[in-house]
């Protein structure tokens, strides 16, 4: 049963344009979430986390939001690289780690 | 500063061997967490552990042991590898306690049971 979930397996963006990754998860005792971005034959690198005292924090050019009242989450890219182009995994922050499968961006020049 | 490593980079084994992989976390960091990542899914937590004693343990079965070494290194063990056990294999580091949020992952170890 999976605890935290990533529905869109991939996602395609045009540069310059908004990606927004989606996360929901199931356990309203979860109050910590973390974003990690993974690149092939790398591990998986933190990116930015939110706790559930707030419902946005913004870092350059990511941005995460939190509704607790509908156990979701997203991440905003703006504006989108090339660059940015990797897995996307959305994670609890309560110990261990509970990831969802990832969603991989791709972003088109 | 030197970042989580891992060795070896890549594992190929076959069916019923048995298999270390080590990790050797950033330095000043005390708590080692290992993790499986099968082909399409997220990181799957194993084992965790803090100041050289095990804090956690994942859904894994008894052939999957692991220790922390006093300067706070890590081995993971797999005995009688089935071709299932074929994933990439993360270790993390954190500075703080068991329950430090943030995670810092090594570059994995591939391995490939046939």
């Amino acid at each position: 049963d999976q605890q935290v979930k990533q529905n869109s397996p991939s996602l395609s963006v045009q540069e310059g344009r908004i990606s927004i990754l989606n996360c929901d998860y199931t356990n309203s005792m979860f109050d910590y979430f973390l974003w990690y971005k993974k690149y092939p034959a790398e591990g998986p690198t933190f990116l930015i986390s939110i706790s559930s005292i707030k419902d946005k924090n913004e870092d350059g050019r990511f941005t995460v939001f939190l509704n607790k009242s509908a156990k979701h989450l997203s991440l905003h890219i703006v504006p989108s690289q090339p660059g940015d182009s990797a897995v996307y995994f959305c994670a609890t922050g309560n110990t261990p780690l509970v990831f969802g499968k990832g969603t991989r961006l791709s972003v088109i020049a | 500063d030197a970042g989580v490593t891992q060795s070896p980079t890549h594992l190929i084994k076959t069916r019923g061997q048995q298999v270390t992989l080590r990790c050797s976390p950033i330095s000043g960091h005390k708590s080692v967490s290992w993790y499986q990542q099968v082909l399409g899914q997220g990181p799957q937590f194993i084992f965790q552990y803090y100041e050289k004693e095990e804090r956690g343990r994942g859904n894994f079965p008894d052939r999957f042991s692991a220790r922390q070494f006093p300067n706070y290194s890590s081995e993971l063990n797999v005995n009688a590898l089935l071709l299932g056990d074929s994933a990439l294999y993360l270790c993390a580091s954190n500075p703080g306690g068991p329950s430090y949020n943030e995670q810092f992952f090594g570059p994995g170890t591939r391995l490939t049971v046939l």
